[in-house]
């Protein structure tokens, strides 16, 4: 069965920090995907980014970075020079391959990771 | 676009009370879901849909029902409410696949008593 363990619960920083959140999953598939989400503190939740299992290129969009490691069966989320607005509850997630191939595609999330940045 | 709409936002029931959390998407999408947050354990999956007429369970599923008549809807019923189903509950659509980004709504912050 699929499994994603985000062994950090909590995390506090002080602004410009760089922080790692990290992301270590369990699958028997061999297609899967790999998400990020944030939920601020407002409550909704905002999707970042999306991994096949077949790329493992790493991924940055400005601030945001991710490391996507198969061998390690890790997705790892960087943050570098946080800034307040960054705190947050940050979700990782993974869908398992396609329903046609006997995959179930369900989303199945890891308890999260509460960052804390402060100024 | 209104995206992922969820009605209402917060509700109280007594114990063995029903209801229907309501879930509406204006953005054709086939996936949708629904997904229980509650404090330390994440989202968990309670019930899902993959078009209109066809609903599976996920991993949380017991106490509620579903149904999927129109792509845009897919509400969620409480059958005989419980102090433990008090959570947050989202609702979420993607386009084609479950594998695909999910749209959430806003949520709906339920209380038992």
């Amino acid at each position: 069965a699929q499994k994603v363990t985000q062994a950090q619960t909590e995390i506090s920083v002080v602004e410009k920090e760089d922080v790692t959140l990290d992301c270590v999953y369990e699958t028997r598939d061999t297609t899967y995907y790999l998400f990020w989400y944030k939920q601020p503190p407002s409550g909704e939740l905002v999707f970042l980014i999306r991994r096949n299992s077949f790329d493992e290129q790493n991924e940055i969009s400005g601030r945001y970075s991710w490391n996507f490691q198969k061998s390690t069966s890790s997705f790892n989320f960087t943050i570098t020079a946080s800034q307040v607005v960054d705190s947050a509850v940050y979700f990782c997630a993974l869908s398992e391959g396609f329903l046609n191939q006997g995959g179930s595609e369900k989303l199945v999330f890891g308890k999260g990771t509460k960052l804390t940045v402060n100024p | 676009n209104a995206g992922v709409t969820q009605t209402p936002k917060f509700q109280v029931l007594k114990t063995g009370q029903s209801m229907t959390l309501q879930c509406a998407q204006d953005m054709n999408h086939e996936y949708m879901s629904w997904y229980r947050q509650d404090p330390g354990m994440g989202l968990r999956l309670i019930h899902y849909s993959v078009g209109a007429g066809i609903t599976d369970q996920g991993e949380v599923p017991n106490g509620y029902n579903v149904s999927r008549s129109t792509t845009e809807d897919f509400p969620l019923r409480l059958l005989s409410a419980a102090p433990s189903q008090t959570s947050v509950y989202f609702c979420a659509s993607s386009y084609g696949q479950g594998l695909n980004e999910q749209y959430f709504g806003p949520g709906t912050r339920l209380t038992v008593t």
